[in-house]
């Protein structure tokens, strides 16, 4: 059974602080994925990586870094948290290029005040 | 712009009913077809592909229109544990296996 681990379920943050999400998965997935979802705008990806030390961007990565160091872990960085980072973040891993079937982490709930 | 639209509902059915969702996409190179569910403050999850031939899955019928560029999903014989989102997703065929999701069906099965 696939697992894709979170670090934290919630978050809360101040503007202007450096904040880290975590992402864990053990299957041995080459791709893994960041998203962000907001009511009314639906699953938006931030960032992807294909493979370790491997990123692309996504459809909204301005504020957004990120860092593959290991192939299990998908680290999201942002660099100077602000309010309308206030959002619900997801982790999505999937096998290969051939194989889009994406599996989902719990999600992390961040609040930047 | 690669779009993927669905009514966001919500739809209200009784236990046992049957309900149809339909989605349509913009990006007419796109060669992957999904329906994940969500629940309501959880991840979402794959709840079935669609081919083109259409597929069964249970209670579960999705069927996919290239021409028209819609997919769908019926489920038959309402559950009130079906009560979910239901995001429609489509690959987004950039170069690289993303996937472009819709932003929901929100379906409620009452007693």
């Amino acid at each position: 059974d696939v697992k894709v681990t979170q670090s934290s379920r919630y978050l809360v943050k101040r503007t202007g602080e450096k904040v880290f999400l975590e992402c864990v998965q053990d299957m041995d997935h080459e791709n893994m994925f960041w998203y962000r979802q907001d009511p009314g705008l639906g699953l938006r990806l931030i960032y992807f990586s294909y493979d370790v030390k491997m990123k692309e961007k996504g459809d909204i990565p301005e504020g957004y870094s990120v860092s593959r160091e290991k192939k299990e872990r998908f680290s999201l960085i942002l660099e100077s948290a602000s309010t309308n980072q206030t959002s619900m973040y997801l982790c999505a891993s999937s096998l290969s290029g051939s194989e889009e079937t994406q599996y989902f982490g719990p999600g992390t709930r961040l609040l930047v005040l | 712009r690669k779009e993927v639209e669905q009514d966001p509902g919500p739809f209200n059915v009784p236990e046992g009913a049957t309900v149809a969702f339909n989605c349509t996409y913009s990006n007419s190179a796109s060669q992957s077809f999904f329906w994940y569910r969500q629940d309501c403050r959880k991840e979402p999850k794959l709840l079935m592909s669609v081919y083109s031939s259409g597929n069964e899955d249970g209670r579960f019928t999705a069927q996919l229109n290239r021409a028209s560029q819609y997919i769908s999903l019926l489920i038959r014989d309402s559950k009130l544990s079906d009560s979910a989102t239901y995001l429609c997703v489509v690959n987004a065929f950039s170069g690289y296996s993303t996937l472009t999701f819709g932003k929901g069906t929100m379906l409620l099965v009452s007693p």
